[in-house]
């Protein structure tokens, strides 16, 4: 079964910063990747999807990751970082058949002024 | 259009009760997945629903049961709660479940305390 992993449980950067957040997935190449952003006291919004038509992935808010099997990463990035983009991150992967989704343990994203 | 609804938002139960969660999916999604979040991890999946059935369960014991009704909302039950059930509850919905393309879309929660 598919799983995956999220380096770095918290990553703080400054305004303005570049964001890298990383995500590895455990097995077969998945057909599907995602990544969620939590804001706090709220439920999980979709940044954006890799569905393998592309491996570079533009998503909502600025954000984009790079598919890359070699690695077997799927790490999300933004060239500069705002205070709004303080949140908790989740990489996901389909568990096996089906939409039902695995979750990474998040990695909890700080912004300093 | 209304997003995923869940009721309630929050909830203290004692050790040993039942609670029942509920949730009301997008309109015109048939399926409804329900997922627990422990405080400082990623959700875990719970179970799935499409068309009224059972297409999917996690790793979680029989004291953990759900059902999906005819207007596709869903009800998530927990019999003979533990300290450890504490966490947020999460409601996700989708067009189906054939693709794993199908997006899920989450509600905002059910925060569940067990005192």
């Amino acid at each position: 079964a598919q799983s995956v992993t999220q380096l770095g449980s918290h990553v703080s950067v400054s305004e303005g910063a570049l964001v890298l957040l990383r995500c590895n997935y455990s097995s077969s190449v998945p057909p599907y990747l995602f990544w969620y952003v939590q804001y706090p006291n709220q439920g999980l919004q979709l940044l954006l999807k890799y569905t393998s038509a592309a491996t570079l992935v533009k998503g909502i808010n600025g954000f984009e990751a790079e598919f890359k099997k070699s690695e077997t990463s799927f790490h999300l990035t933004k060239p500069s970082a705002h205070m709004s983009d303080a949140a908790e991150y989740f990489c996901a992967a389909p568990r096996d058949a089906g939409n039902m989704l695995t979750f990474g343990g998040g990695t909890r994203l700080m912004v300093k002024p | 259009d209304a997003g995923v609804t869940q009721s309630p938002t929050h909830l203290i139960k004692t050790r040993g009760q039942h609670v029942t969660l509920r949730c009301s999916p997008i309109s015109g999604h048939k399926s409804v997945s329900w997922y627990q979040q422990v405080l400082g991890q990623g959700p875990q999946f719970i179970f799935q629903y499409y068309e009224k059935e059972e297409r999917g369960r996690g790793n979680f014991p029989d004291r953990f049961s759900a059902r999906q009704f005819p207007n596709y909302s869903s009800e998530l039950n927990v019999n003979a709660l533990l300290l450890g059930d504490s966490a947020l509850y999460l409601c996700a919905s989708s067009l189906a479940t054939g693709g794993r393309a199908y997006e899920q879309y989450f509600g905002p929660g059910t925060r569940l305390t067990v005192t």
